[in-house]
């Protein structure tokens, strides 16, 4: 039963590289998000999907890219990482079909450092 | 837009004491309403959610809230605390009419003293 799984844990990356964080889910959710933690700052909503081949933007959407090829899937790309984009990233499901007012199932976390 | 917020950054109350967690939101129409917990290095876990039954919501570890429609609020109580309670503690707002997003609060960290 693992739920939402997120790779790698931990990553550190030079300025300017670019990098892909992985994000599955076998609970067959349509609706899978990518937010960020930094501190005081709560989690804010970077991009989601409702389905495979739909995706839109959240709050904090520059420098970040998405696509959503399989039901499963949900992969988060950094083009050009920047320091500021130093953080921990989550990767996050929820059914919708049936689902009103269903909550978020969480992966462990993925914890970025850009130099 | 819906916004969430969280008073008191930092809560720090005594073994057996009560936890009470405070979370305001802003929107016209009465969202759906959740806790979550946090746990060092963990993700995010459900505590409990409100979702327009019952105002009084019982969650898991013996955590409750109760929706006040008249105050905007949906604070998180505790009767007695547990050192196992000390975590970060998140609430989050999705619309009834949009819930592709969730907007969470900014955190409060429940220390637990001995």
């Amino acid at each position: 039963n693992a739920g939402v799984t997120q790779t790698p844990k931990f990553q550190v990356l030079k300025t300017g590289q670019s990098m892909t964080l992985q994000c599955a889910q076998d609970m067959n959710h349509e609706y899978m998000s990518w937010y960020r933690q930094d501190p005081g700052m709560g989690l804010r909503l970077i991009h989601y999907s409702v389905g495979a081949g739909i995706t839109d933007q959240g709050e904090v959407p520059n420098g970040y890219n998405v696509s959503r090829s399989t039901t499963e899937d949900f992969p988060l790309r950094l083009l050009s990482a920047a320091p500021s984009q130093t953080s921990v990233y989550f990767c996050a499901s929820r059914g919708l079909a049936g689902t009103v007012g269903g909550e978020l199932f969480f992966g462990e976390g993925s914890r970025l450092t850009v130099l | 837009a819906q916004s969430v917020t969280q008073l008191g950054s930092h809560v720090s109350v005594s073994e057996g004491a009560l936890v009470l967690l405070r979370c305001n939101y802003s929107s016209s129409v009465p969202p759906y309403l959740f806790w979550y917990v946090q746990y060092p290095n963990q993700g995010l876990q459900l505590l409990l959610k409100y979702t327009s039954a019952a105002t009084l919501v019982k969650g898991i570890n013996g955590f409750e809230a109760e929706f006040k429609k008249s105050e905007t609020s949906f604070h998180l109580t505790k009767p007695s605390a547990h050192m196992s309670d000390a975590a970060e503690y998140f609430c989050a707002v999705s619309a009834i009419d949009n819930f592709n997003k969730f907007y969470f609060g900014s955190g409060t960290k429940l220390n637990v003293k001995p």
